[in-house]
């Protein structure tokens, strides 16, 4: 059972474009999101992340939508560059945490130069 | 990644030989995590621990085995090499049960022939 689904798959984006990645959980015990960055060899690393109380979190260009009601929420990243080209992870974690991050399947983003 | 080093980067292994990659981390986090990731899939939780010889399974867990005898070492086994198990597999420390804080390791690219 895919937990948290993660949507398109690839993207590719004009440089100084907006990239928008959607994510949607299922497990309502989910209370903490957070969206990592892949670089090709590399593991991931945290990018961003937000509570399911706050509607909105942004760090530079990165931001996070949160929409609890619609079990939604989506990474927007402005003024996209070349270096952000990478693979995208948003996960979930409830508060018990024994289970690990539960990981939607990955978006693979190209920011054309 | 500081902290965190995965042994070996990459493995060639014969379908039906026992392999082990090894998780260490010089951070003494008491959670250690094993991940595999395959295209398509994102990644999915193997095992974890959450304290020497306390270890639990995780949502792809049949045909591997962990051990964790120090802090510092969290092991992965595949007893008998299937094709199946070819991916790349990430180890992954946390502080805390539910801190979002997670670091992965660089990864284990493992190819069952």
């Amino acid at each position: 059972q895919q937990q948290v689904k993660q949507s398109p798959q690839s993207l590719i984006v004009q440089k100084g474009g907006i990239s928008i990645i959607n994510c949607a959980y299922e497990n309502t015990a989910f209370d903490y999101f957070p969206w990592y960055q892949q670089f090709p060899g590399k593991g991931p690393a945290l990018l961003i992340a937000i509570r399911p109380d706050v509607s909105e979190k942004k760090e530079g260009r990165f931001t996070i939508s949160f929409n609890k009601s619609a079990k939604q929420f989506s990474l927007h990243i402005m003024d996209s560059q070349p270096g952000d080209s990478a693979t995208y992870f948003c996960a979930g974690l409830s508060g018990g945490g024994a289970d690990g991050l539960t990981f939607g399947k990955g978006t693979h983003l190209i920011i054309q130069p | 990644d500081a902290g965190i080093t995965q042994s070996p980067r990459h493995k060639v292994t014969e379908t039906g030989t026992p392999v082990t990659l090894r998780c260490h981390q010089t951070e003494n986090h008491r959670y250690m995590y094993w991940y595999r990731q395959d295209p398509g899939h994102g990644l999915r939780l193997i095992h974890y621990s959450y304290g020497v010889k306390d270890t639990d399974k995780g949502e792809v867990s049949d045909g591997y085995s962990v051990s964790r005898s120090k802090t510092e070492d969290f092991l992965l086994t595949l007893e008998s090499a299937t094709s199946s198990q070819t991916s790349v597999y990430f180890c992954a420390i946390s502080r805390e049960l539910s801190n979002y804080g997670y670091t992965f390791g660089s990864g284990t690219r493992l190819t069952v022939v």
